[in-house]
C-alpha cells in the first residue's frame, strides 16, 4: 500500500531552525515529482514547494523562497524539507505529497511546526 | 488565480444531494482543477483529478465538473461518512498551487 511517513517537527523559537523528513513506502519514489504542503491553524492549505522526480529542479513558493530548502536522496528513499529563519506565520501542520497530473494523489499524516517564542 | 468556494458550510440529509462550488478569479485549464476531501485529525485525500476525472477507489457519488472559471464538486446520495470539509485546487504555470478556502460539509 502507497504510504507517506513524515517526521520532524516540533516546537521552535522564530529565527531557528528545522529539518523534516518524509519516508515513502509502497511506490516507486524516484518516479514521482513530491511535494510539501502546509495547512495552517485556520485549516488553510498553502502549497510551499516540490521536487522533480531526479532532483534536478526544485519551485518554491514566494512565501518560503530563500528561507527553506527541499531536496531528496532517492537512494535512500527520502524527502527532506530544511526550514531556516523559521517565522510565527511558518506555524501549520507540514504535509509531504506525491504529485500526479497538475494535484496530490497521496498525502502523508503531516507534522505539526510550531513556531514561537 | 484565487479560487473562492461557496458556500461556507453546507448542511444537508443522508440520501441528499449537494453541490459544492469553486469559482477561479480568472479562466483556467480543466486539465489542472482538483477536488480533497478532509474529515477531522486526516490529511487531505484527493477526489477529483482534471476536473472530472474521479480518483482511484472513489465512488462514483462523487462526480466533478466545469470550465473556465466555474467548476461543481456534486456528491449525489449523502451518506453520514461524507461529513468533511471539501478543498478545490489550480495547478498554474510557474509552476503553482492554489487551493480554495474550504467548503464544511455537514450532515444533518
Amino acid at each position: 500500500q502507497d504510504q507517506l511517513v513524515e517526521s520532524g517537527g516540533g516546537v521552535v523559537q522564530p529565527g531557528r531552525s528545522l529539518r523534516l523528513s518524509c519516508a515513502p513506502s509502497g511506490f516507486t519514489f524516484s518516479s514521482y515529482v513530491m511535494h510539501w504542503v502546509r495547512q495552517t491553524p485556520g485549516k488553510r492549505l498553502e502549497w510551499v514547494t516540490m521536487i522533480w522526480h531526479d532532483g534536478s529542479k526544485e519551485y518554491y513558493a514566494d512565501s518560503v523562497k530563500g528561507r527553506f530548502t527541499i531536496s531528496r536522496d532517492n537512494s535512500k528513499n527520502t524527502l527532506y524539507l530544511e526550514m531556516n529563519s523559521l517565522r510565527v506565520e511558518d506555524t501549520a501542520i507540514y504535509y509531504c505529497a506525491r504529485g500526479n497530473v497538475g494535484a496530490f494523489d497521496l498525502w502523508g499524516q503531516g507534522t505539526m511546526v510550531t513556531v514561537s517564542s | 488565480i484565487v479560487l473562492t468556494q461557496s458556500p461556507g458550510t453546507l448542511s444537508l440529509s443522508p440520501g441528499e444531494r449537494a453541490t459544492l462550488s469553486c469559482r477561479a478569479s480568472q479562466s483556467i485549464s480543466t486539465v489542472y482543477i482538483a477536488w480533497y476531501q478532509q474529515k477531522p485529525g486526516q490529511a487531505p485525500r484527493l477526489l477529483i483529478y482534471g476536473a472530472s476525472s474521479r480518483a482511484p477507489d472513489i465512488p462514483d457519488r462523487f462526480s466533478g465538473s466545469g470550465s473556465g472559471t466555474d467548476f461543481t464538486l456534486t456528491i449525489s446520495r449523502l451518506e453520514p461518512e461524507d461529513c468533511a470539509v471539501y478543498y478545490c485546487q489550480h495547478y498554474g504555470s510557474s509552476p503553482m498551487y492554489t487551493f480554495g478556502q474550504g467548503t464544511k460539509l455537514e450532515i444533518k
